[in-house]
């Protein structure tokens, strides 16, 4: 069955560092990957999505590049800042038409020291 | 700003009340979704509807019901709560095709 795997936290840096959090799945066909940001105490948030091979998402300054070969979708960012701290979560959805269900990884939380 | 809204944002209840957690979206969203938070922040799909009188238990079982007598509207319901429904529960829609879900901000239910 389809699934998503992403790299165990917390990931502790300290500001400016280079970020990344590495996400890789399992799906048939051509699914859509996706990032999801979630702040304390709030719901879950788009971050960027890609939708066939080779695509990069972008917002924010992060980053993402559908790797098909390797089946692989991890998360970038040049300089992270106290403000990223939060869990981030990787995503795909597939079935006909992109109709399927989004079935997520289990987070990763980022922690940005000053 | 968010078009999805669920309430309350918090709640604290005592062990066998019933009780109803509300999400309504202003989208037109055919697809809802109910997921439940557990501490470790992994998210578990409890229930979803493609559509009006649609619903469907999804993959992790969980002793709430849910009803869509309304395209806009779909809570969620516990008849007895107990310790063991603590949790953050998250409501989704989607309009389908390639784009991800839109997410309420959550209701974060405690049971003592």
């Amino acid at each position: 069955g389809n699934s998503v795997t992403q790299m165990e936290g917390p990931v502790t840096l300290s500001e400016e560092a280079f970020l990344t959090i590495n996400c890789t799945y399992t799906a048939t066909g051509y699914p859509s990957l996706f990032w999801y940001v979630q702040y304390p105490g709030e719901g879950l948030q788009l971050l960027l999505k890609a939708t066939k091979a080779d695509d990069k998402g972008s917002n924010k300054g992060f980053e993402a590049t559908y790797r098909k070969e390797t089946t692989s979708f991890h998360l970038e960012k040049g300089s992270v800042q106290v403000s990223d701290s939060a869990v981030y979560f990787c995503a795909l959805r597939s079935g006909s038409g992109n109709t399927g269900k989004l079935i997520f990884g289990q987070g990763t939380t980022l922690q940005v020291k000053p | 700003e968010a078009d999805i809204y669920q309430t309350p944002r918090y709640l604290v209840i005592g062990t066998g009340k019933k009780i109803t957690l509300e999400c309504s979206q202003t989208m037109g969203h055919d697809k809802m979704y109910w997921y439940q938070q557990d501490p470790g922040m992994e998210l578990h799909l409890i229930h979803y509807s493609y559509g009006v009188n649609s619903t469907e238990k999804g993959d992790l079982s969980s002793e709430s019901t849910v009803s869509r007598i309304r395209t806009e509207h779909f809570p969620l319901t516990l008849e007895s709560a107990r310790p063991s429904h603590t949790s953050q529960y998250l409501c989704a829609s989607t309009s389908g095709g390639p784009g991800g879900y839109t997410f309420g901000s959550g209701t974060r239910l405690t049971v003592v």
